[in-house]
């Protein structure tokens, strides 16, 4: 069956880094695009990252441009969340999630989410 | 970048009953790029609809997606109480910008 775990999260003081992981089983892992949605303590979802199957396009929603850095191992069934320069408002739930395809255009499977806290 | 707008907030009813939740775009939205996503408490969100209308695997017919264009509809034709959680719209538009709506809770009245 499809799994996703994050791993990775924790606490960090303000203009710290943190690199998540998420590692991926029970599917062609190259085969799918790839992507990082957070959600806020009490919040909303909000997309962060997005990375195609082989690693070559990848987009970032405005609030992480130029901070975060998405990438992929496809031999290691990984997908990887480079954070720096890390804010207060980055504090959150962070999922990796599957983009479902052609055929399923939507968020298929998601991970359990791991917790990365920015405070000092 | 497309705003979608969920109402109402909360929805309050009881088991049996029927939920309508809405999803309103800024703009017109491909209805291959909408998609519904149910959240219960501690867990992750998970795919119920997608494509406006298609039911994701696994996932009761008693959800029905509908609508085109700015207007979106999910309805749980007879709520279970398992379906009490939060619901969430998201949309893959043009800007190459995944959004979701800030949600609808669907408590027990």
């Amino acid at each position: 069956q499809v799994q996703l775990v994050e791993s990775g999260g924790g606490l960090v003081k303000p203009g710290g880094s943190l690199r998540l992981s998420c590692a991926a089983s029970g599917f062609t892992f190259s085969d799918y695009y790839m992507s990082w949605i957070r959600q806020a303590p009490g919040k909303g979802l909000e997309w962060v990252s997005y990375i195609s199957s082989s690693g070559s396009t990848i987009y970032y929603a405005d609030s992480v441009k130029g901070r975060f850095t998405i990438s992929r191992d496809n031999a290691k069934n990984s997908l990887y969340l480079q954070m720096n320069s890390l804010r207060a408002e980055d504090t959150a739930v962070y999922y990796c999630a599957r983009d479902g395809g052609q055929l399923v255009t939507g968020f298929d499977y998601w991970g359990q989410g791991t917790l990365v806290t920015v405070s000092s | 970048e497309i705003v979608l707008t969920q109402s109402p907030g909360t929805l309050s009813l009881s088991p049996g009953e029927r939920a309508t939740l809405s999803c309103r775009a800024s703009q017109s939205v491909s209805s291959s790029y909408l998609a519904w996503y149910q959240q219960k408490p501690g867990q992750a969100p998970r795919l119920l609809i997608y494509g406006a209308s298609s039911r994701a695997t696994g996932i009761p017919d008693r959800f029905s997606g509908s609508g085109s264009g700015t207007d979106f509809t999910l309805t749980i034709s007879r709520l279970e109480p398992e379906d009490f959680a939060v619901y969430y719209c998201q949309q893959y538009g043009s800007s190459l910008l995944w959004t979701f709506g800030q949600g609808t809770k669907v408590e027990i009245k």
